[in-house]
């Protein structure tokens, strides 16, 4: 059983352009969350998606930043018009339940110049 | 709240000694508490989780303390070695509008003295 799948590893992306980012859990999850983290800080919640639905956005800024997990195939957090405050650590974790662990991928790192 | 945009605070320890790292919770709601590791340039890997009703649980040389009266929550090292080395972010499990939400803390870093 393959782990949380992270694309790409690292990603360049200059101010104004979009940056998709693809996280495939673990099989069986159906529950996936997205956080970001900044060098030598926290990570902090973004998304919580299951199948088809967006449960809690909350961590999400209202502008440019979107998430969405089809019935088939990875989830994609898309961020458009890029800017270098965007710059940092992208982490998908899935899990099976809401009250078991969550897997993480091993992160997508964005560099917007 | 989520602690954004605070540094980690960082603990030092010989190699060999045991390491305690704490953490604090707010909602005394939450009833799972999980313990991840994440080694620079990498994901949060699973440590050790433990349930609201209970008060330790032990892994290979970790344990995790829930002290529920006081809302906080304790990952002990026996024996650190270098390859412990990395962040530590307790992360509990809480109801919101109806739902669960996993919701980490600030974390802190663990730095082993050879």
């Amino acid at each position: 059983n393959a782990g949380v799948m992270q694309n790409p590893r690292h990603l360049v992306r200059r101010r104004g352009q979009e940056a998709r980012l693809r996280c495939s859990p673990m099989k069986g999850h159906s529950h996936v969350y997205w956080y970001r983290q900044l060098p030598e800080e926290g990570l902090k919640f973004m998304v919580y998606l299951q199948k088809e639905n967006i449960i809690d956005e909350s961590g999400m800024p209202k502008e440019r930043f979107s998430a969405e997990f089809p019935k088939e195939g990875p989830s994609i957090l898309r961020i458009q018009q890029v800017v270098r405050g965007d710059s940092a650590a992208y982490f998908c974790a899935s899990s099976p339940d809401w009250d078991t662990e969550a897997f993480f991928g091993q992160g997508t790192r964005l560099t917007v110049v | 709240g989520e602690n954004v945009g605070l540094h980690l605070p960082t603990l030092s320890v010989q190699e060999g000694d045991n390491s305690i790292i704490n953490c604090a919770y707010s909602n005394s709601a939450s009833d799972y508490f999980i313990w991840y590791k994440q080694e620079s340039g990498k994901g949060p890997q699973f440590i050790i989780d433990i349930r609201s009703n209970m008060d330790k649980r032990q892994g290979q040389r970790v344990t995790v303390l829930l002290n529920k009266t006081v809302k906080h929550l304790s990952l002990q090292i026996a024996a650190t070695q270098p390859g412990d080395s990395a962040v530590y972010f307790c992360a509990e499990n809480r109801e919101s509008g109806g739902y669960q939400k996993v919701t980490f803390g600030i974390g802190t870093k663990l730095q082993v003295i050879p």
